[in-house]
């Protein structure tokens, strides 16, 4: 098993639309988790983190299930500048705090 | 402004000449890293550094090495590059101090191999 997995996709939506993504993670131990925003083979941003149960940052809601091991991010409303890829990252809580990425769910938003 | 920095930002070259693709960050972070990025795999981990003098293997160290002179500076050296190393290359620096918050990336270098 993958220590991140997450559907590659690509989710293609309408404007307006809302779509979730999820990502599962194999080490039970994780303790913080992230979502970051690619655009295009550049440089990952951080979009959230994700410490406890959940976080939402306007139209983004991140939820973390840490029973099933897994986390999701909610976008509502999308817009077409949400097109891009997203990664679930989770730091596996090692001694060296080492941070894993999943390989990226393309979203795609048309008019 | 806070930043990480790499060049060069391309970089197209043949198989064993030796390369050095230089990184620098202004926050003061001590943890530092390096990704390969390719179609399909994700970001790999090639090493990260903790602190000054400290280093260590990630998920795909063959065929690179590191060092960490100073705080700021953590270049990636390519003793002898192939055609498989041809990649996109991503320097990162963060925090070591809980919560583990955001890393910061450079712009990424696109490393050609011929």
């Amino acid at each position: 098993r993958k220590e991140v997995e997450q559907d590659p996709g690509p989710f293609n939506v309408p404007e307006g639309a809302t779509v979730a993504f999820n990502c599962t993670y194999s080490n039970s131990a994780s303790q913080s988790f992230f979502w970051y925003r690619q655009d295009c083979r550049k440089e990952p941003k951080l979009l959230m983190s994700v410490y406890s149960s959940g976080n939402e940052d306007g139209r983004f809601t991140a939820q973390l299930n840490r029973a099933s091991q897994y986390i999701s991010l909610l976008i509502r409303d999308s817009k077409l500048s949400d097109s891009a890829t997203y990664l679930c990252v989770v730091n596996m809580n090692t001694g060296f705090q080492k941070l894993v990425f999943g390989t990226g769910t393309r979203l795609l938003v048309s008019p | 402004e806070a930043q990480v920095t790499q060049n060069p930002r391309y970089l197209i070259t043949v198989t064993g000449k030796k390369l050095t693709v230089t990184c620098s960050q202004n926050m003061n972070h001590e943890y530092m890293s390096w990704y390969r990025q390719d179609p399909g795999l994700g970001l790999r981990q090639i090493y990260y550094s903790m602190n000054v003098e400290v280093t260590d293997k990630g998920d795909v160290p063959e065929g690179y090495k590191v060092s960490r002179k100073e705080k700021r500076n953590f270049p990636l050296i390519l003793e002898s590059p192939s055609p498989n190393q041809t990649s996109l290359y991503f320097c990162a620096s963060r925090q070591t101090a809980f919560p583990y918050n955001e890393q910061f990336f450079g712009p990424g270098t696109r490393l050609t191999v011929l």
